[in-house]
């Protein structure tokens, strides 16, 4: 079964308003998790380390008002992109490493369309 | 920095053929693991492979094999008898083995889409 849940897989949204992407480690806890963005057809592109119990660590050109992580709880971190507009229409990956192995788990995706 | 290259933007394969995909990377550092992931249409990550820098012999899963050429920096994935489900983008990725391990960020290539020829 799956490691790494990520929900909602599909989202679309109006402009200006504020979606939130959630990541959950359903097999073991995680005090990091990773959030990518993927265009159409392009690599993925790491925006930020989510760091359980303190601020998340954002990639050079990744504005941390406009994307706000949260990682409360050693399961759960959370992305929401706040204010979206249609280029923030994107698909959105989270992954989980395991410390005790070395492995690194992706979530399903969640696909954003801003209208 | 470390940077991944893949150069291959595309490649195509009859069915049953074998096919091989070039990957390169810079780093300064000498512990390291690499990574070949398969991303079908689904978009789901799937890892193919992987390789820890210390280790010389290459690694292999099934059909899949690298060629690991750490002097090189090069990293290249061999698909054998290659089969239609093949069919997908196959990232490369590095990662640091520095302090965090798997607490560390994983870096991708550009990507490289292979298509499998009936």
């Amino acid at each position: 079964g799956a490691v790494v849940s990520q929900h909602p897989s599909r989202v679309i949204c109006k402009s200006g308003t504020s979606v939130k992407i959630e990541c959950r480690s359903l097999d073991f806890q995680a005090t990091t998790m990773f959030w990518y963005r993927q265009f159409p057809k392009q690599s993925l592109m790491l925006m930020a380390t989510s760091n359980e119990g303190s601020k998340a660590t954002y990639e050079q050109g990744v504005e941390k008002d406009k994307f706000l992580i949260n990682h409360a709880s050693l399961t759960l971190s959370t992305l929401t992109v706040t204010s979206a507009h249609p280029e923030d229409s994107s698909f959105y990956i989270c992954s989980v490493g395991r410390v005790d192995t070395g492995e690194l788990f992706f979530g399903e995706g969640s696909r954003l369309t801003v209208l | 920095a470390q940077t991944v290259t893949q150069s291959q933007p595309e490649m195509s394969v009859q069915e049953a053929e074998t096919v091989t995909l070039s990957c390169t990377y810079d780093t300064s550092e000498s512990d390291y693991y690499l990574f070949w992931y398969k991303q079908p249409p689904s978009r789901q990550m799937i890892l193919v492979i992987r390789q820890e820098a210390y280790k010389q012999q290459n690694a292999t899963e099934n059909r899949f094999s690298v060629n690991f050429q750490k002097a090189a920096k090069s990293f290249s994935l061999k698909i054998s008898d290659s089969q239609l489900g093949d069919a997908a983008m196959y990232f490369c990725a590095y990662r640091s083995e520095r302090y965090g391990g798997a607490t560390n960020k994983l870096i991708f290539g550009t990507g490289t889409l292979l298509a499998v020829q009936p």
